[in-house]
C-alpha cells in the first residue's frame, strides 16, 4: 500500500522553506526519501530508521515519528537546484527486506 | 560509478505485440525491481526479484511478467501490449539503504 504524501505540489521562491510529509497506515521501520529532477532518474536522498538513525548524504533534514507512522522532509533556504519531485518510500532492507513502495510524489518548484 | 542501464530510452510498439524491456546493473546487487511511473500516480511496483530465478509480484503485475536468468539482468515482458501500458518504466537495484534507478524507458503502445 502506497504511503500518502502531502502536499501534492508546492511553489517556492529561492530562500524559502518547505516541508513535505509522508504517512503510512502500516507500522514503519524505515522511511526513504528520493528526489527526481525532470527527465532524470530518482536519486536517493536519505533513509530514516526506527530508533532515530539517519543515513544520507544531502544537506536536507528529515524527521521520523514512529508512533504516528509519519515522516517529514525539511528543505530550508531552498535553492533552484531543489526543484523536482520528491518521493517517500516505505519497506526495504531495514523493514524485513520487503520491496520499496513509493508515494505519489510531491512536485517542488523553486523560482527565482 | 554505479550503473543501472535500461536498453531503450524510447519505444513505440503496436497493440498486441510482445515487448521486452531490459535492465542490467553492474553493481552485483541481489535485489532488482521494475516500477511504472504515471503522472499523479507516482512509482508503482510491478515485479521484483531478490535472487536469480526468483520473482515476486508487486502491486500491479497484471499484464506483465519478468525474467531473471542472471544476477545482473532483469527483464520485464509485456506479453501482449495494450494502450493502457503506455507509460514510463523504471528499473532499480539496491544495496543497503540506497536504490539505484535506470534512466527509464518511455513506452508508447499504439
Amino acid at each position: 500500500q502506497q504511503p500518502v504524501q502531502s502536499p501534492q505540489a508546492v511553489i517556492l521562491r529561492e530562500g524559502e522553506d518547505a516541508v513535505i510529509n509522508c504517512s503510512s497506515s502500516k507500522a514503519l521501520y524505515s522511511v526513504h526519501w528520493y528526489r527526481q529532477k525532470h527527465g532524470e532518474a530518482p536519486v536517493f536522498l536519505m533513509i530514516l530508521l526506527k530508533g532515530g538513525e539517519q543515513k544520507g548524504h544531502e544537506k536536507i533534514s528529515a524527521s521520523f515519528n514512529e508512533k504516528k507512522q509519519q515522516s517529514s522532509l525539511y528543505l530550508t533556504a531552498s535553492q533552484l537546484s531543489y526543484s523536482g519531485t520528491y518521493f517517500c518510500g516505505t519497506g526495504g532492507r531495514y523493514s524485513g527486506n520487503t520491496p520499496l513502495v513509493f508515494g505519489k510524489g510531491t512536485r517542488l518548484s523553486v523560482i527565482a | 560509478d554505479v550503473k543501472v542501464t535500461q536498453s531503450s530510452r524510447y519505444l513505440v510498439k503496436r497493440t498486441g505485440e510482445k515487448v521486452f524491456l531490459e535492465c542490467v546493473q553492474d553493481m552485483d546487487h541481489e535485489n532488482m525491481f521494475w516500477y511504472r511511473q504515471d503522472p499523479g500516480l507516482g512509482l508503482r511496483l510491478i515485479y521484483f526479484s531478490y535472487d536469480v530465478k526468483m520473482k515476486e509480484k508487486g502491486d500491479i503485475p497484471e499484464g506483465y511478467s519478468v525474467s531473471r536468468e542472471k544476477k545482473e539482468r532483469f527483464s520485464l515482458i509485456l506479453e501482449s501490449a495494450s494502450t493502457n501500458q503506455t507509460s514510463m518504466y523504471l528499473c532499480a537495484s539496491d544495496r543497503g539503504p540506497e536504490a539505484f534507478f535506470g534512466q527509464g524507458t518511455r513506452l508508447t503502445v499504439v
